[in-house]
């Protein structure tokens, strides 16, 4: 089973604050992905990496910015949090034959 | 417009009856990868099935099968003899590039009942 974990599993923070989120993985697998999930939209991609340095925009990417310095952890910046990402955030790696694997979630709240 | 669509938000199934989870979904490649999780109550995405575009057979795991009608662009979730344990919201989930994440649609919420 490929190893990924997300840290926090839990954050409260406050509007207008920084936040990073972590997701680390411990195979070395290039592609890393950032998802929220939302009730009624399902799990929406945020932004994707493809190799240390190398990322890319999803479909819901403003107000995030991420970074991948390390193969092995890519992280996920709310420069300055709002009430609207209030969410459960997904961590995802592509494994072998374009698999996916996901993170246990981090979960959100923005006061 | 929508690249996965799931049309039941919600389904209720008795006990030890097989269910059928739809899911259709719009791709202009042809090459393309389906997918289908499982997320309980605890939260954790679970991979359940992968189909590939290119694949001449449903793709079968277990209890679980797709019924991929490639024409109609439809990758139906086949449970056979469902478990109280099958409660859960189940994801239809698209790969269209090689490096690409998943497109996802907005989910069914089953419930087994006995």
């Amino acid at each position: 089973d490929a190893g990924i974990t997300q840290s926090p599993r839990h954050k409260v923070t406050e509007t207008g604050t920084p936040v990073t989120l972590r997701c680390h993985q411990t195979e070395n697998h290039r592609y890393m992905y950032w998802y929220r999930q939302d009730p009624g939209h399902g799990l929406r991609l945020i932004h994707y990496s493809y190799g240390v340095k190398d990322t890319d925009k999803g479909e819901v990417s403003d107000g995030y910015s991420v970074s991948r310095s390390k193969t092995e952890d890519f992280l996920l910046t709310l420069e300055s949090a709002t009430s609207s990402q209030t969410s459960v955030y997904f961590c995802a790696i592509m494994t072998a034959n374009y698999g996916y694997t996901f993170g246990s979630g981090t979960r959100l709240t923005v006061v | 417009a929508q690249k996965i669509t799931q049309t039941q938000p919600g389904m209720f199934v008795q006990e030890k009856e097989a269910v059928t989870l739809d899911c259709t979904y719009d791709t202009s490649d042809q090459s393309y990868g389906l997918f289908w999780y499982k997320q309980p109550s605890s939260g954790e995405m679970i991979f359940l099935i992968y189909q590939g575009s290119y694949d001449e057979q449903n793709a079968t795991e277990g209890r679980y099968s797709l019924n991929f009608q490639k024409a109609r662009k439809s990758a139906n979730l086949v449970i056979s003899a469902s478990q109280l344990g099958d409660s859960a919201m189940y994801f239809c989930a698209m790969r269209e590039g090689h490096r690409d994440g998943l497109t996802f649609g907005k989910g069914t919420h089953l419930i087994i009942q006995p």
